[in-house]
Order: structure tokens, then C-alpha cells, then sequence
């Protein structure tokens, strides 16, 4: 079974700088996607950022950036110029390829902004 | 396009009751999942329904169930309702094609009392 493991409970960063969260994720599979999500507080999900594992290339999306080290099984989030509307619960989600949509989640990382 | 929408949007009901949640997706998708999230157990599926059949189904009792109708909005059941039902449920809807992004939903916040 795959499992998603996100080993930081809360983070806090100052505006404008730059803050990692870390996602580290076990499968036996070579076609799957790897997702960043944004919860920020009493709104909805959105996504941040997709990965898909048979590409090399770490995706970026404007100030937010991934690191993908597909050996190490390890996908983390790099948020650069923090903004004060970053604030909000980030969850790592793994999808396998096939005829399925199931996202399976971390437990998230509460990321606070400081201005 | 309008998202994801869920209603209702907050539900208080007793033990024992049955409850149901809509959800309609953007249109034109035809993929529709639903999760529960829980502050002890966090974000967990629960099904996916494609073009009205239920192509996944997570660890959940029977009590839960769902089905999808021909234009895509989808419903979810509870029977027999229990205190650690209370959860957020979350609808998330895509085109169906594996691996693209799942726009969520506002959510529905059930109560059990």
C-alpha cells in the first residue's frame, strides 16, 4: 500500500523568505503523480503544484518549486518570496496512474507567514 | 466555469440518523470523489465515481455509500450515524483522466450529536 509521510507538523517562515516542506512517500510503483495542495484556513482546496513520475524535470509554478528525487522517493515543496497569503495547511498527496483519481494525503504541514 | 459546489454546507444530526451530501462538478467533468477529513485521521478517500460507476472505493464501512447520475452531481450517504462521523466531507471533481488536477469543493461540515 502506498503511504504519504509528511514529518513536519507546523513550519513558520518570515515574509519574503524562502521555506521547504518535506514529503517523503513509499510505493513499488513506476507510474504515479505527485501533488502539492493548499488549505489555507476555512477555504477551499487548491492545488499548488503537480509532478509526474516519469519526468525528470522538477516542476515549477511561478514562486513555488518542487524537488523530486524519484530514488529517494522524495517530493518536497520549496515556497520562495514568502507572502502573508501563503498561510495555510499544505498536504502532499500521491496518485498511482491507471483508471483511478484516489489521492492518498499526508498529514500536512501548517505553514505560517510572519509578517 | 463555476466549481465544485457541496450542499449543505454545515449539518448537525443525532446518532443513528442518515444523512445525505450532494456535490455537482465543473462541468463537463465526469470524475467525482469524495473524502473525509478529520483531525485525528486527516484527508481519507472514500469513493470516485466515473460516468455513474463507482471506480474506487477506500477503507469505509457500508454505511457509506454514493452514487453519481447521468449529468454528474453526485450524493453521498450516511446510515446509521456515529459521533466520529463528524468530519468535513470534501468533493473533488476532474475531467477523469487519471493524474490531473481534482478541484475541490467548499465541503460539507456534519455534526453528530
Amino acid at each position: 500500500a502506498q503511504t504519504v509521510t509528511q514529518s513536519q507538523p507546523e513550519m513558520s517562515v518570515q515574509e519574503a523568505e524562502t521555506v521547504t516542506l518535506s514529503c517523503t512517500y513509499d510505493t513499488s510503483e513506476n507510474n504515479y503523480y505527485l501533488f502539492w495542495y493548499k488549505q489555507p484556513p476555512s477555504r477551499q482546496m487548491i492545488l499548488v503544484i503537480r509532478q509526474e513520475a516519469y519526468k525528470q524535470q522538477n516542476a515549477t509554478e511561478n514562486r513555488f518549486s518542487v524537488n523530486f528525487q524519484k530514488a529517494a522517493k522524495s517530493f518536497s515543496l520549496k515556497i520562495s518570496d514568502s507572502q502573508l497569503g501563503d498561510t495555510a495547511m499544505y498536504f502532499c498527496a500521491f496518485m498511482m496512474g491507471g483508471a483511478t483519481n484516489k489521492l492518498i494525503f499526508g498529514t500536512g504541514t501548517l505553514l505560517a507567514v510572519q509578517p | 466555469k463555476a466549481g465544485v459546489t457541496q450542499t449543505p454546507r454545515y449539518l448537525i444530526k443525532t446518532r443513528g440518523q442518515q444523512v445525505t451530501l450532494s456535490c455537482s462538478p465543473i462541468s463537463g467533468h465526469r470524475s467525482v470523489s469524495w473524502y473525509q477529513q478529520t483531525p485525528g485521521q486527516g484527508l481519507q478517500f472514500l469513493f470516485e465515481y466515473f460516468s455513474e460507476t463507482q471506480r474506487n472505493k477506500g477503507n469505509f464501512p457500508g454505511r457509506f455509500s454514493g452514487r453519481q447520475f447521468s449529468n454528474s452531481r453526485s450524493e453521498m450517504n450516511v446510515s446509521t450515524l456515529e459521533l466520529g462521523d463528524s468530519a468535513l466531507y470534501l468533493c473533488a471533481s476532474s475531467p477523469g483522466t487519471p493524474g490531473t488536477e481534482q478541484y475541490f469543493g467548499p465541503g460539507t461540515r456534519l455534526t453528530v450529536t
